[in-house]
């Protein structure tokens, strides 16, 4: 069954530190990866993609990590700011049908404190 | 900025009424989607579209029928509105291929 599983489910850090936030998932066949930021009562906006062959790639403060042997992702949120308080969701691709289902995380509630 | 837009944001709404929820895209994407999320859960896909005048159902049974008449256009319609139906609707298109989805606000209904 194809499935995408994150870790932890809430976090809360302070200003400024860094946090790291896990992915494992069991989608085959895999095509790619997304992690999304998702803000209360918004629609999710995509971070970073990355493709099976891609072990890293960052935007800005987030970098995202993709081991596809193991079939873990991590998001890594350096210098955290209070804007950076969101669900993070991780949302797998597959490459079995054209429609390309995406199979989504329950995501990481991310409270960032002063 | 995605050019995706779910009109309304918010509806409150009377049990037994009829509703649509709409959702526009001018990137000319041919898949289009509606989830069904309830707060601390992930999407469910409950519709989807690979083009103009084809619709499925997705993974979670819905209520609700969409429709697809012009490429930009994927209105989502409850016939009759229940407290079960209260949650979050997002809606969200691709292009070609394995493309990013780009997701609409999102629709807060809740029917009392």
């Amino acid at each position: 069954k194809n499935q995408v599983e994150q870790s932890p489910q809430s976090l809360i850090i302070l200003e400024g530190k860094n946090c790291t936030l896990q992915c494992n998932y069991t989608v085959s066949p895999f095509s790619n990866l997304r992690w999304y930021k998702q803000d209360t009562g918004r629609g999710p906006v995509s971070l970073t993609i990355m493709t099976f062959s891609e072990n890293t790639k960052s935007n800005g403060r987030y970098t995202a990590t993709l081991d596809a042997d193991t079939k873990q992702s991590s998001l890594h949120i350096t210098a955290s700011q209070l804007s950076d308080s969101a669900s993070y969701i991780c949302v797998v691709s597959d490459r079995g049908s054209t429609l390309g289902r995406l199979y989504f995380g329950r995501g990481t509630q991310l409270t960032v404190w002063p | 900025e995605a050019d995706i837009y779910q009109t309304p944001r918010y509806l409150v709404i009377g049990t037994g009424k009829k509703i649509t929820l709409e959702c526009s895209q001018t990137m000319g994407h041919d898949k289009m989607y509606w989830y069904q999320q309830d707060p601390g859960m992930e999407l469910h896909l409950i519709h989807y579209s690979y083009g103009v005048n084809s619709t499925e159902k997705g993974d979670l049974s819905s209520e609700s029928t969409v429709s697809r008449i012009r490429t930009e256009h994927f209105p989502l319609t409850l016939e009759s509105a229940r407290p079960s139906h209260t949650s979050q609707y997002l809606c969200a298109s691709r292009g070609t291929g394995n493309t990013e989805a780009f997701f609409g606000q999102g629709t807060r209904l809740t029917v009392v």
